[in-house]
């Protein structure tokens, strides 16, 4: 069975930084691409960042670009997402999610990051 | 990066059909046959309904079915019930690693 598990969210004043990780199993991790995405409260869905199955290729969304890096540890199933200079907009339920043949497919239930002063 | 438009909300007795849009652009949803669905309970994690614009993952009731248009995309969910009360996400891929969600659409199941 696929599973991906979040954490690391919590509360955090704006200008700070946290440290999300996903942990995955249940399928050959290092062949996947692993995404993050994201849901501010009220809204929608928002695709964040990618990286590819082997960790040499990365992928941003023009709205974290420069503040979010995506890395993963193929040896532990486990991506982490680094986000810096955390502004009141970044609060949301942050989901990591698997993808297949570029269809995302598999979602964790994710992790809420809230940024507030 | 915009996000796909869908309709806030639609409803249906049970038993009836109901389609609801996914409106892109030629650069996700014209270009690319990979346009997928998710359903979402709040507080779980979102479900693939549809994938590649009509396929539906094992598992996945043939109640839902998918297509698209030129730049559109719909779902439809037919013999609605009860359980089908959820909030549902279009997602469409949108080259090099990238994917464009749409705001999501809430059934209500009358």
């Amino acid at each position: 069975e696929v599973q991906l598990l979040e954490s690391g969210g919590g509360l955090v004043q704006p200008g700070g930084s946290l440290r999300l990780s996903c942990t995955a199993s249940g399928f050959i991790f290092s062949s996947h691409a692993v995404t993050w995405v994201r849901q501010a409260p009220g809204k929608g869905l928002e695709w964040v960042s990618a990286i590819t199955g082997g960790g040499g290729t990365t992928y941003y969304a023009d709205s974290v670009k420069g503040r979010f890096t995506i890395s993963r540890d193929n040896s532990k199933n486990t991506v982490s997402l680094v986000i810096n200079s955390l502004r009141v907009e970044d609060t949301a339920l942050y989901y990591c999610a698997k993808v297949t043949a570029s269809t995302v497919d598999y979602w964790g239930q994710g992790t809420l990051v809230t940024v507030s002063s | 990066q915009s996000a796909l438009t869908q309709p806030a909300s639609v409803s249906g007795s049970p038993g009836q059909s109901i389609t609801f849009s996914c409106s892109g652009t030629s650069s996700d949803v014209g270009t690319y046959n990979l346009v997928s669905w998710y359903q979402h309970h709040p507080g779980k994690a979102p479900k693939l309904m549809i994938y590649e614009g009509s396929k539906r993952p094992s598992g996945v009731s043939n109640r839902f079915s998918g297509s698209k248009s030129g730049n559109t995309a719909s779902l439809t969910i037919s013999g609605l019930q009860a359980e089908d009360e959820a909030d549902y996400y279009c997602c469409s891929y949108a080259g090099a690693n990238t994917w464009v969600f749409g705001g999501g659409t809430k059934v209500t199941v009358l």
